[in-house]
C-alpha cells in the first residue's frame, strides 16, 4: 500500500528566511504524482506546488520548490522569503491512478515576526 | 459557482443522531471526493464518485455512513445513529477530469462534525 510520511509534525521559521519541510513516500509505481498543499485555519486545502514523477526537473513556484529524489522517495518543500501568510499546516500528496490519492499527516508551520 | 461549497460548516450531533452533509462541487465537474479528517491529522479517503456512479467506497468505515450524487453534481454525505468517533472535519473536492494527474483537486471549506 501507498503511504506519505510527514516526520516534522511542527517548525517554525523567521520572517524572510528559508524552510524546508520533508515528506517521504513508499510506492512501486513508476510514475506518479507528488502535491504540496497548505491548509490555512480556514480549513481550505489550497494546491501549492506539483510534480510529475516522470520529470527529473523539480518543480517551482514563485517562492515555492521541490527537491524531488525518485530513488530515494523523498519530496520535500522550500519555502524562501517565508511571509507571516505562509503559516498554515502544510500536507504532502502522492497521487497514482484514478482515484488513488494520498495525504500525510501533515506540518504545522509556524512564521515569527 | 466559484468554488467547491460545503454546508453546513459546523454540526453538533448528539450520539445516536443522524446527519447529512452537503457538497456543491464546481459545476462540470465529474470527479467527485469525501475525505474525513481527524483532528491533527491528513485527510483519508471516504469515497469517489465519477459523475453519478459511486466508483469507490471503500474508505467508509462502518455500514453508518452513505453517500450518494444522484444527478451527477451535488453530493450528500449521510452518516446514520453518530458516534463519537466521527468527530472530524469531512472535505469534499472536485476535479474537472477523470484522473488527477492533470485536472487539479479543488477542496471544499469542509464541515466540522462534533457529536456529544
Amino acid at each position: 500500500a501507498q503511504t506519505v510520511t510527514q516526520s516534522q509534525p511542527e517548525m517554525s521559521v523567521q520572517e524572510a528566511e528559508t524552510v524546508t519541510l520533508s515528506c517521504t513516500y513508499d510506492t512501486s509505481e513508476s510514475d506518479y504524482y507528488l502535491f504540496w498543499y497548505k491548509q490555512p485555519p480556514s480549513r481550505q486545502m489550497i494546491l501549492v506546488i506539483r510534480q510529475e514523477a516522470y520529470k527529473q526537473q523539480n518543480a517551482t513556484e514563485n517562492r515555492f520548490s521541490v527537491n524531488f529524489q525518485k530513488a530515494a522517495k523523498s519530496f520535500s518543500l522550500k519555502i524562501s522569503d517565508s511571509q507571516l501568510g505562509d503559516a498554515a499546516m502544510y500536507f504532502c500528496a502522492y497521487y497514482y491512478n484514478f482515484n488513488k490519492f494520498y495525504f500525510g499527516s501533515g506540518t504545522k508551520l509556524n512564521v515569527k515576526p | 459557482g466559484a468554488g467547491v461549497s460545503q454546508s453546513p460548516r459546523y454540526k453538533v450531533a448528539k450520539r445516536g443522531q443522524d446527519v447529512a452533509l452537503r457538497c456543491d462541487p464546481i459545476s462540470g465537474h465529474v470527479s467527485l471526493f469525501w475525505y474525513q479528517q481527524a483532528l491533527g491529522q491528513g485527510p483519508e479517503f471516504l469515497t469517489y464518485f465519477q459523475n453519478e456512479a459511486q466508483l469507490d467506497k471503500s474508505g467508509l468505515p462502518s455500514d453508518r455512513f452513505f453517500a450518494e450524487r444522484p444527478e451527477g453534481s451535488v453530493s450528500t454525505l449521510k452518516i446514520q445513529r453518530t458516534q463519537q468517533e466521527d468527530s472530524a472535519v469531512y472535505l469534499c473536492a472536485s476535479s474537472l477530469g477523470q484522473g488527477l494527474g492533470d485536472s487539479p483537486l479543488h477542496f471544499g471549506n469542509g464541515t466540522r462534525l462534533t457529536v456529544t
